[in-house]
């Protein structure tokens, strides 16, 4: 299907462990950009990238890292998840810095 | 630090009645300016652009944007209930070798039957 996918849609994990969200997109758009929205947030830029190979941290990128070995995957992986990363993560895209972004429909991870 | 402003709500409006969301933004060289809606646990979806100084209208969605009081609004025209949601405002700002885009945190929308 056309368009930006993410899994898994729900994760439920323990504090300390690995986690990895996937987020894959059909447009060849080259940014990329992973959110982080809790209740009552809005939504707070984690990592962004500008095309394969190219990443920069956002504004809360403690705790996440990411890659872009390929334009169409922008993975974002936990290190060792902590209670506070329960939150829904957004991934998006778009063509270019001035340009529209579309979202992802979201994964929900809840850390116990 | 580049801010993004918006009063959180809930703004509680009549079915029929204009609705207007505003925000206001700390840069006066942003470039590009958008309306997002966003469900309750749904993701963000785009409503309108805007790019320019002025109005721009589609359907009953209209935005306003005055870049020399860094405000951009959004009115909604005969609301409905299905208008009912949290509606984002985001603004590209100059960043090293580029632009970024930040969001507000959303002003809920209650569209009364």
């Amino acid at each position: 299907d056309a368009g930006i996918t993410q899994s898994p849609r729900y994760k439920i994990t323990e504090t300390g462990r690995q986690v990895t969200l996937m987020c894959h997109q059909t447009w060849s758009h080259s940014y990329m950009f992973w959110y982080q929205q809790d209740l009552g947030h809005g939504l707070r830029l984690i990592y962004y990238s500008a095309a394969a190979d190219i990443t920069d941290k956002g504004e809360v990128p403690d705790g996440y890292v990411v890659s872009r070995s390929k334009t169409e995957n922008f993975p974002l992986t936990l290190e060792s998840a902590t209670r506070s990363q329960t939150s829904v993560y957004f991934c998006a895209s778009s063509s270019g810095d001035l340009d529209t972004q579309y979202f992802g429909p979201g994964t929900r991870l809840t850390v116990l | 630090q580049k801010e993004v402003e918006q009063n959180s709500g809930p703004l509680s409006v009549p079915e029929g009645a204009i609705a207007s969301l505003n925000c206001t933004y700390s840069d006066r060289v942003s470039q590009s300016f958008f309306w997002y809606r966003q469900y309750s646990g749904k993701s963000p979806e785009l409503i309108m652009s805007i790019y320019s100084n002025g109005d721009k209208e589609d359907g009953r969605f209209t935005a306003q944007l005055n870049k020399a009081s860094q405000y951009v609004s959004l009115l909604i025209r005969d609301s409905q209930p299905s208008d009912s949601a949290t509606y984002l405002c985001a603004v590209t700002f100059p960043n090293t070798g580029g632009f970024k885009t930040i969001f507000g945190a959303g002003t809920r929308l209650f569209v009364k039957a």
